[in-house]
């Protein structure tokens, strides 16, 4: 089965600091990749997703960027990170075509 | 533009009663709706699906409902149980780009002893 194992759990970082979350998948080849974050009274919303290496699409402009520099790895990054950057980040993967996704544990975020 | 909409950010319910939650959305494209549960400080996990083609879709304790017409779905849990207290995500997604959920705001359910 699918696994998506994602890191750091917590993070703590300063204004202006650089961001790299890293998310490696297993259990699959070729799957699409998503990073999406949890804000409050707005859900999940996608920010980028991955249909193979070196392919990212973007859904909102932002501060963040994201790679994929093999098949089963997703980061997400920023040179320098804003206050607005803090929230909780999940990456996802999917293998099928039922639109079904399969999350990470989640990495929380907290700019000061 | 909140293409789909969870109205109820909360939800409280008697263990061994029925929960309803509900979802609408807006966008006609979408084809297949996804229900997740989350725990706090955790991946939401994916609990039921339901395709375009069917009005309603059963897993266990678990039902949902589809009106296409009034762009409507609802979940239903019978019996809940307080081990289903979590917030819900219903999910949309439309046409050829599986995978690119859009998600609701999410309801908390607690469910009490």
């Amino acid at each position: 089965s699918q696994t998506i194992h994602q890191w750091p759990a917590t993070l703590v970082q300063p204004v202006g600091s650089p961001l790299s979350l890293e998310c490696t998948v297993e259990g699959t080849s070729n799957p699409n990749l998503y990073w999406y974050r949890q804000a409050a009274g707005r859900g999940l919303q996608l920010l980028f997703y991955s249909v193979g290496i070196g392919q990212i699409s973007s859904e909102v402009p932002q501060n963040l960027s994201a790679s994929r520099p093999q098949d089963r790895q997703f980061i997400l990054s920023s040179k320098k990170l804003l206050l607005s950057d803090s929230g909780f980040y999940l990456c996802a993967g999917a293998q099928s075509n039922t639109g079904e996704l399969f999350f990470g544990e989640g990495s929380r975020l907290t700019v000061l | 533009d909140q293409q789909v909409k969870q109205n109820s950010p909360s939800l409280s319910v008697q263990e061994g009663r029925i929960s309803i939650l509900n979802c609408d959305y807006t966008n006609s494209m979408f084809d297949y709706f996804l229900w997740y549960k989350k725990y706090p400080a955790e991946g939401p996990t994916f609990l039921i699906s339901i395709s375009s083609i069917k009005d309603k879709n059963e897993d266990g304790r678990f039902t949902v409902f589809l009106n296409k017409s009034a762009k409507h779905l609802s979940l239903h849990i019978v019996p809940s149980q307080p081990g289903d207290s979590a917030v819900y995500f219903c999910a949309a997604t439309g046409g050829t780009s599986y995978g690119k959920l859009t998600f609701g705001q999410g309801t908390i359910l607690t469910v009490h002893p």
